[in-house]
């Protein structure tokens, strides 16, 4: 069965400093790997991907992800943090091919500092 | 494309009652999930569909929960009897299945709220 840690359940940054968030994967194959934020009370929206290829991935807002198979392991990032995107931040893992359900990890809150 | 929408956006109900739950998915995407987030936790998978078939349920899907996508278009997400347990936000994804991909597109969610 297929699972996701995010081992930090809160992360305070400055506004302009970098920022990583840690996300773990199970997964017994080449996983099909996402990062999405919610803000509160809303949907999810989707800020990057990785199926294949490249293994260090960019997505919107200037975040980017670098997949590393041998550390299970696909940590987000961005080199300088905006108030903008405190919100919370879930990994998720979905089975390759065509397959079907995602699992997600039980996020991280992301407080920003001016 | 106007985003995968979801109605109501908020439901508070008493327990015993019945809810139905709506989903709209971008159009001309084959698949629509179902997931329930409860305060704190990610997101979990429901059941999904792809066209009117649905292809798998998860065991969290009591037998008092009912989905259904009759036209392949959109979908409705019964509980019936609702219990305190239920309250959580429900939230509708789809996708268009292609060669190697199957990226999933959030609604903006159902919150639930049984008293």
């Amino acid at each position: 069965a297929q699972s996701v840690t995010q081992p930090d359940i809160h992360i305070t940054v400055s506004e302009g400093a970098s920022l990583e968030l840690r996300c773990n994967y199970s997964y017994g194959a080449t996983p099909y790997l996402f990062w999405y934020v919610q803000s509160p009370g809303q949907g999810l929206q989707l800020l990057l991907k990785y199926f294949s290829g490249d293994t260090l991935v960019q997505g919107i807002k200037g975040f980017e992800a670098e997949f590393k198979r041998s550390q299970s392991s696909f940590n987000l990032r961005k080199p300088s943090v905006h108030w903008s995107d405190a919100a919370e931040y879930f990994c998720a893992v979905g089975a390759s091919g065509t397959a079907s359900k995602l699992t997600f990890g039980t996020g991280t809150r992301l407080q920003v500092t001016l | 494309d106007t985003g995968v929408s979801q109605d109501p956006r908020h439901k508070i109900t008493k327990r015993g009652q019945n809810v139905t739950f709506r989903c709209d998915p971008i159009s001309e995407h084959n698949r629509l999930y179902w997931y329930r987030q409860t305060l704190g936790q990610g997101p979990e998978f429901l059941t999904y569909f792809q066209n009117e078939a649905q292809l798998e349920k998860s065991r969290l899907l009591s037998d008092r929960f009912s989905a259904e996508r009759p036209k392949g278009s959109f979908s409705t997400l019964e509980i019936q009897r609702t219990e305190q347990g239920d309250s959580a936000m429900y939230l509708c994804a789809s996708s268009l299945v292609a060669s190697g991909s199957d990226t999933q597109y959030f609604g903006p969610g159902t919150r639930l709220t049984v008293l």
